[in-house]
């Protein structure tokens, strides 16, 4: 099965700051990719997900960005951190675009901006 | 629309019993269903899936769900709770066919009373 790496594992940045959060796949190539946000330790949020190299799909109007240089990698981003961004981030990749693939989850990255 | 109910935010058992964490589902057409837990500040972990064939699909950790096409459900069962069952866990569906997304419930904790 597929391993997902996801770092930082936490973060504290200040309001305006620059964000830039890192997603790897390994076990699987060509894999779809997606960044997820859960506030308050409950629902989830899909943010973006991603289908192959250089191809976003943004699910939510946001102050995030996502990109994809690279076939295992997903980098979720911003050009100036809000209060209301503080979360936890879940990347997820799954083989392929069929829905009965299963989606595996990285560890997270907690962000707490001030 | 498509969604996915927990209609319970908490559900209590106590070690040894028998346990159940209720999902109903909404969807067009034949859906994928599956089951994640998440331990707190971790991401989430696949425990079963439910695709076609037999109704009661069994999973990781002695944990099972049945599959009901007439009521829409797909409850998570396990015959004896342990302590360490005691965590957040999600249900959720893929409409079926080539789809990129998941559709999450909004997840039910589980507490295990020793």
């Amino acid at each position: 099965s597929q391993t997902i790496h996801q770092w930082p594992a936490t973060l504290v940045q200040p309001v305006g700051s620059p964000l830039s959060l890192e997603c790897t796949v390994e076990g699987t190539s060509n894999p779809n990719l997606y960044w997820y946000r859960q506030a308050a330790g409950r629902g989830l949020q899909l943010l973006f997900y991603s289908v192959g190299i250089g191809q976003i799909s943004s699910e939510v109007p946001q102050n995030l960005s996502a990109s994809r240089p690279q076939d295992r990698q997903f980098i979720l981003s911003s050009k100036k951190l809000l209060l209301s961004d503080s979360g936890f981030y879940l990347c997820a990749g799954k083989r392929g675009a069929s829905g009965l693939e299963t989606q595996y989850f990285g560890p997270g990255t907690r962000l707490l901006v001030l | 629309a498509q969604s996915v109910a927990q209609p319970e935010d908490q559900v209590n058992v106590a070690e040894g019993n028998p346990l159940t964490v209720k999902c109903t589902y909404s969807v067009s057409g034949n859906p994928y269903l599956f089951w994640y837990v998440q331990y707190p500040n971790r991401g989430l972990q696949f425990l079963l899936k439910y695709i076609t064939g037999d109704n009661l699909v069994k999973g990781s950790y002695g944990f099972e769900a049945e599959f009901n096409k007439s009521q829409t459900s797909f409850h998570l069962k396990k015959p004896s709770a342990l302590v360490s069952d005691s965590a957040l866990y999600f249900c959720a569906v893929s409409p079926g066919g080539a789809t990129n997304k998941l559709i999450f419930g909004t997840g039910t904790l589980l507490a295990v009373q020793p």
